[in-house]
């Protein structure tokens, strides 16, 4: 079965400063996606990036790119030049072509400072 | 493009009443997921549909739970008889494939309170 671990509860960062989100996943299935989705207080839930196990390249959008390293199946979320507004819940989720189901990790809550 | 559409926003009910959240996916999309969303257990997967077939209810807490897609455009998830531990937000996401490379695209959630 597929596993999605955040191990950070917290993290503070300065305004304008970049902050990296740990994730790292198990999962025995070669071909799988990989996602991140912000919550604010508001409740909602955004899709910030996704990057596939066969993506050669690291996924980006915007100031989101995903330091996505295969072998130690870590796909971490970094946010350059942190705004007041990234202030939120930060999840990471996998789904695998053998389940189609999304797991979600535990997430982590930044705190950007001004 | 409207998004996912649930209701009500929020649910306020007393120990054993029936409660039944409703949920619109989006447009063309095949494939909806509900997930329960609590402090203590995070984001829950309660079952996920494809083609208004359920696929794994394996999630769905017990048999007080049932969910229905009785077609593309419409789902329900009820609670008979609530108990105070079901208070949690409750999500509605949908995609369009159900393939790996889909984003899932969730609903504003329904806040659920039970006395």
């Amino acid at each position: 079965a597929q596993k999605i671990t955040q191990t950070q509860p917290g993290m503070f960062v300065q305004e304008k400063e970049a902050v990296t989100l740990d994730c790292t996943y198990d999962t025995s299935d070669p071909s799988y996606g990989l996602f991140w989705y912000k919550q604010p207080s508001s409740g909602e839930m955004i899709f910030l990036i996704y990057q596939g196990s066969y993506d050669q390249q690291n996924a980006t959008e915007g100031r989101y790119s995903l330091n996505f390293q295969k072998a130690r199946k870590s796909a971490n979320l970094v946010i350059s030049a942190s705004q007041l507004g990234d202030s939120a819940m930060y999840f990471c989720a996998i789904t695998t072509s053998g389940t189609y189901k999304y797991i979600f990790g535990t997430g982590t809550r930044l705190k950007v400072l001004a | 493009d409207a998004g996912v559409i649930q209701s009500p926003r929020h649910e306020v009910t007393e120990m054993g009443q029936e409660v039944t959240l409703r949920c619109k996916p989006i447009s063309g999309h095949n494939s909806l997921f509900w997930y329960r969303q609590t402090m203590m257990r995070g984001l829950e997967l309660l079952i996920y549909f494809n083609n208004n077939v359920p696929i794994d209810d394996s999630g769905m807490p017990e048999d007080r739970f049932s969910a229905k897609m009785p077609n593309a455009s419409f789902s329900t998830l009820k609670i008979q008889p609530s108990e105070p531990r079901d208070s949690a937000v409750y999500f509605c996401a949908s995609t369009p494939t159900g393939r790996i490379t889909d984003t899932q695209y969730f609903g504003p959630g329904t806040r659920l309170t039970v006395l």
